[in-house]
């Protein structure tokens, strides 16, 4: 399976742009790139997923890069609620989750 | 709430007792995944099912464990002879069925059962 890297944490003021990335240099032609966050004792939501062209949806925008190796999810304005762990994760079926970046928002 | 529901949300039990968890998915997912996570990891795959047919399962998932979907609706995860290193948070998720033409799938997480063994 192809490994993703992401920073442990992040920090961000809240009305703020976030913008958290993932590396995954060894991604496969046909893995998609899939976003789910985890607020605090809650089971994980779905956030967004791309293959190859950016993505916009209500929740956030997943920006990736040409050569696909790496991505970027961005909130446009982070909320005290948009304090959780978010994983970068390639293989679907089942989800292959790492530790993911635990943001956390500053009022 | 047509969310994915779990029962219990949480169980203590002693070393050595049997427990069972159940999962209901949301209506008409025919996937079903069982996850475990302990403290300060991500979620761990443990088995999922399409349908009433169990497709894969992890090696995580000692012969303690066992799951079941007898009519392709709710599931069971039942772990026997509890041990202390089984103390964790087990997450189910459920999928709808895949679109002609579509490779991956959204799964829907219900807030899971934490089980403490003592």
């Amino acid at each position: 399976d192809a490994k993703t890297t992401q920073p442990n944490s992040m920090e961000s003021n809240e009305e703020e742009p976030v913008h958290l990335p993932c590396n995954h240099s060894t991604i496969s032609g046909t893995d998609y790139i899939h976003w789910y966050r985890q607020l605090p004792s809650q089971g994980p939501e779905y956030v967004i997923h791309g293959l190859t062209s950016n993505v916009n949806n209500r929740m956030a925008s997943l920006a990736i890069a040409e050569d696909r190796k790496s991505s970027t999810l961005i909130l446009h304005r982070a909320t005290l609620r948009d304090a959780a762990v978010y994983y970068c994760i390639l293989r679907n079926t089942p989800l292959v989750f790492g530790k993911g970046t635990r943001l956390s928002v500053i009022a | 709430d047509t969310g994915v529901s779990q029962d219990p949300r949480h169980k203590i039990t002693k070393r050595g007792q049997n427990v069972t968890f159940r999962c209901d998915p949301i209506s008409e997912h025919n996937r079903l995944y069982w996850y475990r996570q302990t403290l300060g990891q991500g979620p761990e795959f443990l088995t999922y099912f399409q349908n009433e047919a169990q497709l894969e399962k992890s090696r995580l998932l000692s012969d303690r464990f066992s799951a079941e979907r007898p009519k392709g609706s709710f599931s069971t995860l039942e772990i026997q002879r509890t041990e202390q290193g089984d103390s964790a948070m087990y997450l189910c998720a459920s999928s709808p069925p895949r679109r002609r033409g579509k490779l991956t799938d959204t799964q829907y997480f219900g807030p899971g059962t934490r089980l403490t063994v003592l």
